[in-house]
């Protein structure tokens, strides 16, 4: 039972316009979450993450926000380059517990 | 400091066979997180340690998976007998303290033939 869904495997956005990957969660208790990128052929690396208590997090770029009524999570990227290509993983977590989506693999195409 | 240390990168074998994946957390980190990649299920927890003991195996899909950490700086995952079922993408990370960002090795790619 998957407590953690990323429903869209892909998506193609134009260099410089926002790219937003969408996360869907079911499992009210998880208080923390985490954005995570992939490149092929090399583990994930920790992009991103918020607490519960908090709606928004920006670092750069990158902006995550959280909507916990609707227990949906959002990563926008604005604006997308190229070097931003890879599949993006979210990750809920309660107590040290991990769960993480199937992943989105984007493209931003030059 | 190296990262996260996992061998081999890649392991082809045939059903029935043993297999042995290694991890060397990043020193320091007490916490250690083997998981299993496949385009069904995205990344599945199999099973967790902290400061060397296992605290929840609870992810482990059959008594033919197991976990040992001997010593902080090294894990092994054996899978005993292989099945083409357990082909995937396993994956180790590592974390310190109460810290919730983990660190990835890059994960060794098993294919059970």
């Amino acid at each position: 039972d998957q407590q953690v869904k990323q429903n869209s495997p892909s998506l193609s956005v134009q260099e410089g316009r926002i790219s937003i990957l969408n996360c869907d969660y079911t499992n009210s208790m998880f208080d923390y979450f985490l954005w995570y990128k992939k490149y092929p052929a090399e583990g994930p690396t920790f992009l991103i993450s918020i607490s519960s208590i908090k709606d928004k997090n920006e670092d750069g770029r990158f902006t995550v926000f959280l909507n916990k009524s609707a227990k949906h999570l959002s990563l926008h990227i604005v604006p997308s380059q190229p070097g931003d290509s890879a599949v993006y993983f979210c990750a809920a977590v309660t107590g040290n517990q991990f769960y993480f989506g199937t992943g989105t693999s984007l493209t931003v195409i030059p | 400091d190296a990262g996260v240390i996992q061998s081999p990168r890649h392991e082809v074998t045939e059903m029935g066979q043993e297999v042995t994946l290694r991890c060397k957390p990043i020193s320091g980190h007490n916490s250690l997180f083997w998981y299993r990649q496949t385009m069904m299920r995205g990344l599945e927890l199999l099973i967790y340690f902290n400061n060397n003991v296992p605290i929840d195996d609870s992810g482990m899909p059959e008594d033919r998976f197991s976990a040992k950490m001997p010593n902080a700086s090294f894990s092994t995952l054996k899978i005993q007998p292989s099945e083409p079922r357990d082909s995937a993408v396993y994956f180790c990370a590592s974390s310190s303290g109460d810290s919730r960002e983990q660190y990835f090795g890059p994960g060794t790619r098993l294919t059970v033939t």
